[in-house]
């Protein structure tokens, strides 16, 4: 069973200041996403990595994943106040030829204070 | 280019009612997901569906829950006999599908169902 874990799972950060998100998968897999979520809202779809050593940036959030270690990273740099939301990291399940569907981490709750 | 629509917003049901939730999928996309949210927690996968197909319904519970999407009008979400358990947000995605590798789902906005 394929298992996608967070951490932390809660994040306090002041403006200014940088910070990195983790995200730990069981299995093997051929892509990992991100995605935000306000309160109350769906999911806005940041970055999808596919290969060992993928990274990409928008804005003040970069991603990036190494496949050999099973493991994905979403650094902030300078965090601002309009960052503050849940992050979720979402491992691609594909087998039997199907596209299959995601594995969704628990998320990480963001608050970043002035 | 409109996103994923989903109807209703909000839902609220007694027990033992039955909820359907709608799913307009993008335009174009010919894949559609459903995933259930309980407060705090991430989502997790129900079924995947094309046209007319169920592609995967791992995540489904064997009993009172169903879905379909039609060759015509909106992929629909149904539970019957409806319990408190069954108070989540739910989210339908889509995607294109036409080029496996890189296919992102696209979220809807998600339908919030309360069970009295």
């Amino acid at each position: 069973e394929l298992k996608v874990e967070q951490n932390p799972l809660f994040l306090s950060m002041q403006e200014g200041k940088n910070y990195t998100i983790y995200c730990n998968y069981s299995t093997t897999s051929d892509r990992l996403y991100w995605y935000r979520q306000d309160p109350g809202k769906s999911l806005e779809s940041l970055f999808v990595l596919l290969s060992n050593g993928a990274v990409k940036q928008e804005g003040r959030l970069m991603a990036s994943l190494d496949t050999k270690a099973r493991l994905s990273t979403l650094h902030i740099t300078a965090a601002v106040h309009d960052l503050s939301a849940t992050y979720f990291c979402a491992v691609h399940l594909n087998y039997g030829g199907s596209q299959g569907n995601l594995i969704f981490g628990k998320g990480t709750k963001l608050s970043v204070k002035p | 280019n409109a996103g994923v629509m989903q109807n209703p917003r909000h839902l609220v049901r007694r027990r033992g009612q039955e909820a359907r939730l709608r799913c307009s999928p993008m335009k174009g996309h010919s894949h559609v997901y459903w995933y259930r949210q309980l407060p705090e927690e991430g989502l997790k996968f129900m079924v995947y569906l094309q046209k007319e197909n169920i592609i995967d319904e791992s995540g489904m519970p064997k009993e009172r829950f169903s879905a379909e999407f039609p060759k015509e009008g909106p992929s629909i979400l149904r539970i019957q006999q409806v319990v408190r358990g069954d108070s989540a947000a739910y989210f339908c995605a889509s995607s294109p599908g036409r080029e496996l590798s890189t296919d992102t789902q696209y979220f809807g906005p998600g339908t919030r169902l309360t069970v009295l």
